[in-house]
């Protein structure tokens, strides 16, 4: 099983809707999740960071529920500029650092 | 403008030989990182550094060294020993803390091909 499983795509969806992301982590001792956002071809870019109680970010919301080892995005009112693959990453202290691990991502492409 | 700096964009490596992808930060950040991207697949790390003159290796070390001699830079060089070297190479940095709550921000990547 990956250590972090996200639904790979895409999701086509036209502009103006709302499409929600999950993705499932393995290792219950994880300790903070991130969504990322990368662009084809470009790097990838922090989007927000994912709390315990849930957050926020205008059209954005993050979810987190760490005893089914689930966290989700939620976007509002999608946007041509929101089409790009999302990231799913989890920390886990490993080996003396703080791993990070990468999903292989979800690609989201809004239409007109 | 405080960011993470990778050179070249593009780069092709002739078999045998060895190549160094630079990466130069001036956010003062302690930790780097180096990752390697394949189509379709998550980001896997190569080596990291939490601090000047000590590195680790990460989960696909095999064929790569890099070294820390300065905060700013931590360059990696991918020997002939690396059979598979193409795809898009990442360096990142953070703040370190004990809680992993500090997020990697990203350099803009280098794309090397085997000539």
């Amino acid at each position: 099983r990956k250590e972090v499983e996200q639904d790979p795509g895409p999701f086509n969806v036209p502009e103006g809707a709302t499409v929600a992301f999950n993705c499932t982590y393995s290792n219950s001792a994880s300790q903070s999740f991130f969504w990322y956002r990368q662009d084809c071809r470009k790097e990838p870019k922090l989007l927000m960071s994912v709390y315990s109680s849930g957050n926020e970010d205008g059209r954005f919301t993050a979810q987190l529920n760490r005893a089914s080892q689930y966290i989700s995005l939620l976007i509002r009112d999608s946007k041509l500029s929101d089409s790009a693959t999302y990231l799913c990453v989890v920390v886990l202290f490993s080996g003396g650092y703080n791993k990070l691990i990468f999903g292989a991502g979800t690609r989201l492409a809004v239409h007109p | 403008d405080g960011g993470i700096t990778q050179s070249p964009k593009y780069l092709f490596r002739k078999e045998g030989q060895n190549v160094t992808l630079s990466c130069e930060q001036n956010l003062n950040h302690d930790a780097m990182y180096w990752y390697r991207q394949d189509p379709g697949q998550g980001l896997r790390l190569i080596y990291y550094s939490q601090i000047v003159n000590d590195f680790q290796k990460g989960d696909i070390a095999e064929g790569y060294s890099v070294s820390r001699e300065k905060k700013e830079s931590f360059p990696l060089t991918v020997t002939s020993a690396q059979k598979n070297p193409t795809a898009f190479y990442l360096c990142a940095s953070s703040r370190e803390s004990g809680t992993g709550d500090q997020p990697q921000h990203f350099g803009d990547g280098t794309r090397l091909s085997i000539l």
